[in-house]
């Protein structure tokens, strides 16, 4: 069974540029949810899809956008680059449906520097 | 943004000691306590997902206790050993699809 995947690792922008970063789910999960873990918080939802539908999102402005592939695959999309983006973002993966209580997971994350 | 707080931020157990720490959350709109282990350079394990009042899970020396009613985890650790050394999040699901996440007990234990 393979593992949540996340690339890339480590990616260095500055401000006002635009990201993608990518998530492979693991085999058999068709929902996919992406956190951002600034320095020393716990980590912030940011969204989830279901089935390549986005079904629910957290309190971030519009600029953080994403996508989910029909096999399950996901990226996130963040434009306008603040340096308030720097942050750990994780991704993570589920199986079911959105409301189930299953355990989520991750991928080791992506690490998103702004200068 | 729900509020769930875990206590102590940190905390240094020697080996074979035992230890606990909290989890504090909202007692309203409960749908599911996660616990997960995140160990340095790793992804989050999950260890437990909790959701009935008073379910106690385990999973070897570490253990859980949920209270709903009153908006609390706990997770115990029995004999500590230096592998447990991680910070552990707790991430409360009201009755919607979305985690809120503390901001985790580093754990780290002293040989």
């Amino acid at each position: 069974e393979t593992g949540v995947t996340q690339s890339p690792t480590h990616l260095i922008k500055t401000r006002g540029q635009q990201v993608t970063l990518r998530c492979s789910s693991q085999s058999g999960h068709n929902t996919v949810s992406w956190y951002q873990q600034a320095l020393g918080q716990g980590p912030q939802f940011i969204f989830q899809y279901y089935r390549e539908e986005e079904n629910g999102r957290g309190n971030f402005p519009p600029r953080f956008s994403g996508l989910q592939f029909p096999n399950y695959s996901s990226e996130l999309n963040v434009n306008a680059l603040e340096l308030d983006d720097s942050a750990l973002y994780l991704c993570a993966s589920s199986r079911g449906q959105a409301q189930n209580t299953g355990e989520l997971f991750f991928g080791e994350g992506s690490r998103l520097t702004v200068l | 943004i729900l509020n769930v707080e875990q206590s102590p931020q940190s905390l240094h157990v020697q080996e074979g000691d035992s230890t606990n720490f909290t989890c504090s959350f909202p007692s309203s709109n409960f749908y599911a306590l996660h616990w997960y282990r995140w160990e340095t350079a790793k992804s989050p394990e999950a260890l437990f997902v909790m959701t009935l009042n008073g379910d106690e899970k385990k999973k070897g020396r570490i253990s859980a206790t949920l209270n709903t009613k009153e908006g609390y985890s706990y997770l115990y650790i029995k004999g500590s050993q230096p592998e447990d050394s991680a910070t552990y999040l707790c991430a409360f699901r009201a009755n919607d699809y979305k985690l809120s996440f503390g901001a985790g007990t580093t754990v780290t234990v002293r040989a």
